[in-house]
């Protein structure tokens, strides 16, 4: 079944313990991406990757690191996570840059308290 | 100005019934147009795409208005299980998918 997975679902942290959210999808796309909802402020694009060892920032990238070293995984990183990270996160990946359908992975909520 | 609006709602209508969202977009280069639903803190997944000359799938209707830079979504004889959000989202043409922050559809028996 093609699909993007994330792990973990559901995270409960403390301020300044680094984290990664793994992100997987196996349906051999290049571009990858994060974003995070928030009430009120829709979904945001942390950070995407349009192929291997190929990142760039998004709207929000403050605060978070990924990496793509592997076509099919995509990791957030949260070095030192603050409160204001507290949030739901996506991963989604499509074929290319171009206009393609976007599948989105199933989600983390991550609460830092 | 935000690059994608939409009303956040609730729309709340009676099954059965037609109900219209509108979303805005303010880069008049933006080149490609969708409609996502989101059901309660899920993911959201496609519903359609929206092309130039609108299209059709079944009871929904999507509409691209270039001149007045808005897209839209016609939901006819709606069911309880269109309760959901829908997303609007635009490709600026910067490698990047903008979304609007959604509309909540309430659809009641």
């Amino acid at each position: 079944e093609a699909q993007v997975t994330q792990n973990p679902r559901y995270l409960i942290t403390v301020t300044g313990k680094k984290l990664t959210v793994t992100c997987s999808q196996n349906m051999n796309h290049e571009y990858m991406s994060w974003y995070r909802q928030d009430p009120g402020l829709g979904l945001r694009q942390i950070y995407y990757s349009m192929n291997v060892e190929v990142t760039d920032k998004g709207d929000v990238p403050e605060g978070y690191k990924v990496s793509r070293k592997e076509k099919r995984n995509f990791p957030l990183i949260l070095e030192s996570p603050s409160p204001n990270q507290t949030s739901l996160y996506f991963c989604a990946s499509k074929f290319g840059a171009g206009v393609y359908e976007q599948y989105f992975g199933p989600g983390t909520r991550l609460t830092v308290t | 100005r935000k690059e994608v609006e939409q009303d956040p709602g609730p729309f709340n209508v009676p099954e059965g019934a037609t109900v219209a969202f509108n979303c805005t977009y303010s880069n008049s280069a933006s080149q490609s147009f969708f409609w996502y639903r989101q059901d309660c803190r899920k993911e959201p997944k496609l519903l359609m795409s929206v092309y130039s000359s609108g299209n059709e799938d079944g009871r929904f209707t999507a509409q691209l208005n270039r001149a007045s830079q808005y897209i839209s979504l016609l939901i006819r004889d709606s069911k309880l299980s269109d309760s959901a959000t829908y997303l609007c989202a635009v490709n600026t043409g910067f490698q990047k998918l903008v979304f609007g922050t959604g509309t909540r559809l309430l659809v009641s028996p």
